[in-house]
């Protein structure tokens, strides 16, 4: 299997921030990651796919970079309904993985 | 816009199996263009993906459960489901299932399922 490694696990950040997440493959995977954000009790939210398109209706203040292993999600001017949990996926094999979550707190 | 949801019971019973149901609506199953899936969420862990079926019929598994799994597919009730057999407290989960094309774009709201005797 493909092991997704995120970091930060948590972050702490407030209202108009620029904030980073990493996710890194243990072997390349082209472009075919995606990011979700998730809230408490609620099913996870696609966010980007192929590494860095905006899913539709997405707010433009989200992107995403990187190829190969290494990638970013980026938000941008952090707003008070981004504070959430965001995993990165891989769908380059035929067994799908999720990274352990990053966790973005109100500083 | 399509939408899923998840039914079956919220309890099971250790070494039983437990059977959920997603139904689709906005879309049909037997679609060619994506992969029907299921994937849990233990409390407070990472999302794991179990497996997925096409509207072939073709199934993929996770490895790591791939001996107990079985995903079938309804397309007169335009349906999917999922069997988890021999179950133990480590399946106590919520599960989701999704529509899949490349990323998972489509969910459902997720049910808890506790196994507990």
């Amino acid at each position: 299997d493909i092991q997704m490694t995120q970091s930060p696990s948590t972050l702490s950040a407030s209202v108009g921030d620029r904030v980073t997440i990493t996710c890194r493959a243990s072997q390349s995977i082209i472009s075919w990651l995606a990011w979700y954000q998730q809230k408490p009790g609620k099913a996870p939210k696609l966010l980007i796919y192929g590494a860095s398109s905006l899913q539709s209706g997405v707010p433009s203040r989200f992107s995403g970079s990187g190829s190969g292993t290494e990638f970013t999600l980026t938000i941008n001017s952090l707003q008070p309904d981004d504070f959430a949990t965001y995993y990165c996926q891989q769908y380059n094999s035929y067994s799908w993985t999720f990274g352990q979550g990053t966790k973005v707190e109100i500083k | 816009q399509v939408q899923l949801q998840e039914s079956g019971p919220g309890l099971v019973k250790p070494s039983e199996t437990l059977s959920l149901t997603c139904t689709v609506s906005g879309g049909s199953v037997s679609s060619g263009s994506y992969y029907w899936t299921w994937i849990r969420q233990p409390p407070g862990k990472t999302l794991e993906w179990i497996g997925y079926i096409f509207y072939t019929g073709s199934t993929n598994y996770n490895p790591s459960l791939k001996s107990r799994v079985t995903i079938s597919l309804d397309t007169s009730k335009n349906q999917f489901s999922l069997n988890l057999r021999s179950v133990t407290a480590a399946d106590t989960a919520v599960y989701y299932c999704a529509r899949v094309v490349g990323p998972a774009e489509s969910w459902g709201q997720g049910t808890l399922v506790t196994v507990s005797s």
